[in-house]
């Protein structure tokens, strides 16, 4: 059974802070691995997405990947309380299907 | 900018009945998909369409369930008897095949089955 885990929080942390949200996943095949961000009661929208192992930068959001250690974790800096939702870890395995195995999501909450 | 579409927004049925949840995908995606999410628990797949067949499906996608497209637009999941069990946020997702953001699934807002 492939696996993604993530702690579910509630992570709480002040504005303008950096929030560090981490994810382990169990199968060692996996190729890409996503962030999405998704707000009580709607779908789930991407933020960004890693295939390499080290650091990938997107505006106020990194993607940190270790492939050797099977981790991957997201850093928002300077963080609104706009960013307060749930976000979700996915990967994708091999093969071409693209499908994504979702962990069950950090709450994230921003305190003005 | 394009988006994927779904319809309803929410549907009630009795246990025991058929329903068809419908998608419009972005107009060139290839790739459709079906998650599900019930509620306070992660998104779980379900099944994976490609040159009109299903590609891949999980354990979850029995008999009870099949997919469709039906015309060059619509994306539909059917569940023939539905159970209790089935009531979960349904989200409909595609994406293309080649460039740059093929490898990002866009979501659709989702319909909301309740079975009573």
């Amino acid at each position: 059974q492939k696996e993604v885990e993530q702690n579910s929080g509630p992570l709480s942390v002040p504005e303008g802070a950096i929030a560090s949200l981490n994810c382990t996943y169990s199968d060692r095949g996996s190729q890409s691995f996503f962030w999405y961000r998704q707000y009580s009661g709607k779908s789930p929208e991407l933020i960004m997405f890693i295939y390499s192992n080290g650091d990938k930068e997107d505006g106020r959001f990194t993607a940190q990947l270790n492939k050797a250690s099977q981790y991957v974790s997201l850093l928002i800096r300077d963080s609104q309380p706009s960013d307060s939702a749930t976000y979700l870890c996915a990967v994708k395995g091999g093969g071409s299907n693209y499908k994504l195995t979702f962990g069950k999501g950090t709450l994230l909450t921003v305190n003005p | 900018e394009p988006e994927v579409t779904q319809t309803p927004s929410h549907q009630v049925t009795q246990m025991g009945q058929e329903v068809i949840l419908r998608c419009v995908p972005i107009s060139n995606h290839l790739y459709f998909y079906w998650y599900r999410q019930i509620l306070g628990q992660k998104v779980e797949f379900l099944v994976s369409f490609y040159n009109n067949e299903i590609s891949e499906k999980s354990e979850i996608f029995d008999d009870q369930f099949s997919v469709e497209r039906p015309d060059g637009s619509n994306f539909t999941l059917k569940i023939r008897s539905t159970k209790l069990e089935d009531s979960a946020m349904y989200f409909c997702a595609s994406r293309r095949t080649s460039g740059s953001l093929y490898n990002e699934q866009f979501f659709g807002p989702g319909t909301r089955l309740t079975v009573l």
